[in-house]
């Protein structure tokens, strides 16, 4: 079975700073997907950054990036340049198939970006 | 596309009534999801479909609650009889083969 943990319930960072948000994932599987979903208060489950295990490099999706360390079972957001619409829950997941398989979701960091 | 559509966004309703979500996938998907969301036990997944067939309902808890998807544009999620600890956000999500999921905005069901 997969785990995902989120290790920070809540974090806050003033407005345009950079602030990373942690995720460890433990799982058997070599080939596998790693996602970071945001969930603001209207909420709507958003796909923000998406990872395949088999590529080493790391996923960017402009302002959001991730750092992807495969040996160390490690999947961090960085959120570059922060606006106060990135004020949300983000919850990391893991999934075995992209897209046809159940997702393995973390328990969620509640991010506040404070102006 | 509109997205998924789930109905209704909150339904409140009494132990023991019967409850039933509902869900419009995105046309064209073949995955369709069912996940609770509480503050207890965070997301999990109850059931998923792929082509209108049920693939793992292990996370379905009890006999109380089933889902059908009788055609490739709608299904349904039921409980009969509703309890309180029922009370929980529920998404519908759907994907085409090969890409993320994507989720409607959830129906938060309150049972008193």
């Amino acid at each position: 079975a997969q785990t995902v943990t989120q290790s920070q319930p809540e974090m806050s960072v003033q407005e345009a700073e950079t602030v990373t948000l942690s995720c460890t994932y433990d799982t058997s599987e070599n080939n596998y997907y790693l996602f970071w979903y945001k969930q603001p208060p209207s909420r709507q489950m958003i796909l923000v950054i998406r990872q395949e295990a088999y590529k080493q490099q790391n996923a960017t999706e402009n302002r959001f990036s991730v750092n992807f360390q495969k040996a160390a079972k490690s999947f961090s957001l960085k959120i570059s340049d922060s606006q106060l619409g990135d004020t949300a829950m983000y919850f990391c997941a893991f999934s075995i198939n992209f897209g046809n398989e159940k997702l393995t979701f973390g328990t969620g960091t509640r991010l506040t970006i404070i102006p | 596309d509109a997205g998924v559509i789930q109905s209704p966004r909150h339904e409140v309703t009494e132990m023991g009534q019967e409850v039933t979500l509902r869900c419009k996938p995105i046309s064209g998907h073949d995955y369709l999801f069912w996940y609770r969301q509480t503050m207890m036990r965070g997301l999990e997944l109850l059931i998923y479909f792929n082509n209108n067939v049920p693939i793992d309902d292990s996370g379905m808890p009890e006999d109380r609650f089933s889902a059908k998807m009788p055609n490739a544009s709608f299904s349904t999620l039921k409980i009969q009889p509703s309890e309180p600890r029922d009370s929980a956000v529920y998404f519908c999500a759907s994907s085409p083969i090969g890409a993320e999921a994507f989720f409607g905005q959830g129906t938060r069901l309150t049972v008193v």
